[in-house]
């Protein structure tokens, strides 16, 4: 079946810092992801689309010059916290609709931010 | 974003008893609605998606949808320990999913 690969599934970075997360499709192709963002206890809140070859849309109250987006190929799609605080540790993950499913979601694995 | 309501739990029921999970969403021209299983620190998984107004079986869950009520519940028949989680509600919005913030099953054996 169709893999959302993510990377790092965690990683603790110091304030102030830029993190990079990786979201691969290793089986399709997929020219929209989705990144979504989860607070402990709480819902998976879409944060942005990310189209291959433009520009990603971006929620309405999430900052697009904090959480940059690039989705440079068919099956890369990265994002990454810009000058990190506190307040975005969270658990980020993406997603992608597989060829034969235009349905529902594959996720990918997720990745744990921690900003100390 | 679109309200998807959900009760956060914890839903303790007993093993092999039924575990009924309920669901309340906002936007009344939603067609698409699903429910993810989610274990602690890992990524949501699909158990069931539902279109029409009724019942939607699939092996022990049983997905129900009425949308004059704008309702969705999931029902899971037998519980078994390792059905212990959380459960997510979502709406399909185009290619957009929107989710509640989950309902947590606790499975006593």
């Amino acid at each position: 079946g169709a893999v959302v690969s993510q990377h790092p599934s965690w990683v603790i970075c110091k304030s102030g810092t830029s993190v990079k997360i990786e979201c691969r499709s290793l089986d399709f192709q997929a020219t929209t992801m989705f990144w979504y963002r989860q607070f402990p206890k709480q819902s998976l809140m879409l944060m942005a689309t990310s189209n291959e070859g433009s520009k990603a849309t971006y929620e309405q109250g999430v900052e697009k010059d904090k959480f940059l987006i690039n989705h440079a190929s068919l099956t890369l799609s990265t994002l990454t916290v810009t000058s990190a605080h506190p307040e975005d540790s969270s658990f980020y993950i993406c997603s992608a609709f597989p060829p034969a499913d235009r349905l529902s979601y594959t996720f990918g694995s997720g990745t744990r931010l921690t900003v100390v | 974003q679109k309200e998807v309501e959900q009760n956060s739990g914890p839903l303790s029921v007993p093993e092999g008893a039924i575990a009924s999970l309920n669901c309340t969403y906002s936007d009344r021209v939603s067609q698409s609605f699903f429910w993810y299983r989610q274990y602690s620190g890992k990524s949501p998984e699909l158990i069931m998606s539902i279109y029409s107004n009724g019942d939607k079986e699939d092996g022990r869950f049983t997905a129900q949808l009425n949308k004059a009520s704008q309702y969705v519940s999931l029902l899971i028949r037998d519980s078994q320990p390792s059905d212990s989680a959380t459960y997510l509600c979502a709406v399909k919005d185009f290619n957009k999913f929107y989710f509640g913030s989950g309902t947590k099953l606790n499975v006593k054996p």
